[in-house]
């Protein structure tokens, strides 16, 4: 059965702090993991990963994608009370078929 | 910048009532999607759609649902019978469909709740 797992379900930091968030996975037919952040409702989309070992970055968020060992990493550098949110990992399994997603990381960032 | 429309933004029903969500994907995708997110659990995967019919479906997608492409822009998610349990976030999201890797736009979520 294919399974997203995200580890640390949960997270509190304080403002300034650097997070690393987990996701690993068991997924026929692998074909890009992506990273999403969940505020209110919808997920917005971070990142999509296709390749092992070469980090995607914006301002502040990267990620990098290790397919021998089927985990990726986001890691967030100096945390804002603003990047509190739900990530979310998701893994596209065979071409336009289905993402499956993990259960999220809450994160919390205090001032 | 294009982007996943959805209506209603929320819909309150009475259990055993049929509803219908609706989506406007993004003009030029080819892959669609329906989800759902239970209060406080994980985004689940209900139904993709290609090609006017269904690619894939999860075990929640049952016969109590059905989607649709009507016409070439809104994508329906339609719940036959509704039953409490079907009170979620149900998000729609599209795919280019035309790259070799797929970035998934989502739409901002119809809440239902059953009553």
């Amino acid at each position: 059965e294919d399974k997203v797992v995200q580890s640390p379900l949960s997270l509190v930091v304080h403002e300034g702090d650097t997070v690393t968030l987990n996701c690993s996975y068991e997924v026929t037919n692998f074909r890009s993991l992506l990273w999403y952040k969940q505020e209110k409702k919808a997920p917005t989309f971070l990142f999509m990963l296709t390749s092992s070992g070469i980090e995607k970055k914006s301002g502040r968020l990267s990620s990098i994608l290790d397919k021998k060992e089927l985990f990726s990493i986001l890691n967030i550098t100096a945390t804002q009370t603003g990047d509190s949110a739900i990530y979310l990992c998701a893994v596209e399994r065979d071409y336009g078929q289905n993402f499956v997603f993990g259960p999220g990381t809450r994160l919390s960032v205090l001032p | 910048e294009p982007e996943v429309t959805q209506t209603p933004s929320h819909q309150v029903t009475q259990m055993g009532q049929e509803v219908i969500l609706r989506c406007v994907p993004i003009s030029n995708h080819l892959y669609f999607y329906w989800y759902r997110q239970i209060l406080g659990q994980k985004v689940e995967f209900l139904v993709s759609f290609y090609n006017n019919e269904i690619s894939e479906k999860s075990e929640i997608f049952d016969d109590q649902f059905s989607v649709e492409r009507p016409d070439g822009s809104n994508f329906t998610l339609k719940i036959r019978s509704t039953k409490l349990e079907d009170s979620a976030m149900y998000f729609c999201a599209s795919v280019t469909g035309t790259g070799l890797y797929n970035e998934q736009f989502f739409g901002p979520g119809t809440r239902l709740t059953v009553l």
